[in-house]
């Protein structure tokens, strides 16, 4: 069935970046967006952005424009979520989520299992 | 951007009760873009509804979805043990996503 396997727990400094890897498989990687959803400790989830593994045309929110990217390697289905100039309030469980349309309507049906970063000095 | 807030914040009940839980976004959104969420502690998100009122695949019917324009409702009727957890809607509007604060579901 379809999966989505993520890279581990990282550790890194204010200033440094991270790149987190999104391993998909169990269906046609090419075929749905991937979107990065995060949640900081005890909080609610916030979408950092997708990216349309066929073109790699992406889309990010706001807030993140300039610090993210996003990229796929289509030969090992599978997509990288890299966050620069890290803070400590990036510190969060960062999840890869498959887009789809389920009769017309967009969801999440398939995330990965989650990767947590943390930035401390 | 579209801002989704959910209350209550909290919501304390007992199994065999029935939970209501309401989502409302700033502004008219199309119900096909409304979607929510459950998580349990140290798990990701799963799918419990689409298109506002669509069940996803394996969910028990005692959920059920509602809602048009602004105002967006998740029911579960006879809570179950394993329903208590953290419920999140969540609004795509084809370049930006959002999701509401979250509402705890916890025993009474």
């Amino acid at each position: 069935q379809e999966q989505l396997v993520q890279s581990g727990a990282e550790v890194r400094k204010p200033g440094a970046s991270i790149k987190v890897s999104c391993q998909a498989s169990g269906y046609s990687f090419l075929g749905y967006y991937m979107h990065w959803v995060r949640q900081a400790p005890g909080q609610g989830l916030e979408w950092l952005g997708r990216i349309d593994p066929k073109n790699g045309d992406t889309k990010s929110a706001q807030k993140f424009q300039g610090r993210v990217t996003l990229t796929t390697d289509a030969s090992f289905s599978t997509a990288y979520m890299e966050l620069s100039s890290l803070r400590s309030d990036d510190t969060a469980v960062y999840f890869c989520a498959r887009g789809v349309l389920l009769l017309g309507s967009f969801a999440f049906d398939t995330w990965g299992q989650g990767a947590l970063v943390s930035v401390s000095s | 951007e579209i801002v989704l807030a959910q209350s209550p914040g909290t919501l304390s009940l007992s199994p065999g009760e029935g939970a209501t839980l309401s989502c409302r976004a700033s502004e008219s959104v199309r119900a096909d873009s409304v979607a929510w969420y459950q998580q349990k502690p140290g798990q990701a998100p799963r799918l419990l509804i689409y298109g506002t009122l669509n069940r996803d695949t394996g969910i028990p019917d005692r959920f059920s979805g509602s809602g048009s324009g602004t105002d967006f409702t998740l029911i579960i009727s006879r809570l179950e043990p394993e329903d208590f957890a953290v419920y999140y809607c969540q609004h795509y509007g084809g370049s930006h996503l959002t999701f509401g604060q979250g509402t705890r579901l916890e025993i009474k």
